[in-house]
């Protein structure tokens, strides 16, 4: 299998919800990331998680929380979002966190917040 | 931090034609390339990467070069073919498991 997959693909929610983010990988990579993509413009990241520790935070708002279960699933718990906070959520995953391992990415969430 | 920048941000070729896009980075650093295809409304997909170490690296119908004492990188596509029509963006490596995405640059090949 080499493929990232995540779930849902499309999720509206309002102001005041509380949502999960779902992603799955399982080509025994160890590193797993978070970015975010606004239209028009690059992936942006957000969290790197390394063996299941998160090592990078990109100075990410309180309400996008993440969560490493273990070596395969990353999730982005999402509370009181604003509006500017609407846009594709991809997930990536990698061999070690390093900076020469190539990242593949998931097919994203497209998330609208109302 | 890493600094990345792509040109252009617009390129329409023929058919048949080639495509070349440009990348410059500013940390002395990195030391990975990627660039990644991205089609609409679709993931970014991996289609080539280079590291340093390596001056120029070609799959099929693709070519990227580096050459590091100038922090330049380039995408090159030969006889491009409708199916190349996507935006493509360049990536330079920095810090440790850090991308910085070039702006990205909209092909258009036209029939």
């Amino acid at each position: 299998d080499t493929e990232v997959t995540q779930t849902p693909k499309h999720l509206v929610m309002g102001m005041t919800n509380k949502k999960s983010l779902k992603c799955e990988q399982h080509m025994g990579h160890r590193a797993m990331y978070w970015y975010k993509q606004k239209a028009k413009k690059p992936p942006e990241l957000m969290f790197v998680y390394s063996y299941e520790k998160l090592s990078i935070n990109e100075s990410v708002p309180s309400r996008f929380s993440p969560e490493c279960p273990n070596s395969s699933l990353l999730n982005l718990h999402l509370h009181a979002l604003q509006p500017e906070d609407s846009a594709l959520y991809l997930c990536a995953s990698s061999q070690p966190a390093g900076a020469s391992y190539e990242q593949y990415f998931g097919p994203g969430t497209r998330l609208t917040v109302t | 931090g890493e600094n990345v920048e792509q040109h252009p941000s617009t390129l329409s070729v023929q058919e048949g034609d080639s495509a070349v896009i440009k990348c410059t980075y500013s940390d002395s650093a990195s030391n990975y390339f990627p660039w990644y295809k991205q089609e609409l409304g679709k993931r970014p997909q991996l289609i080539i990467d280079i590291r340093s170490n390596v001056g120029e690296k070609k799959d099929q119908r693709i070519a990227v070069t580096l050459n590091k004492t100038a922090k330049h990188f380039s995408l090159h596509i030969t006889e491009t073919q409708p199916e190349d029509s996507a935006v493509y963006f360049c990536a330079a490596s920095y810090s440790w498991g850090k991308l910085q995405f070039g702006a990205g640059t909209q092909v258009v090949v036209t029939p």
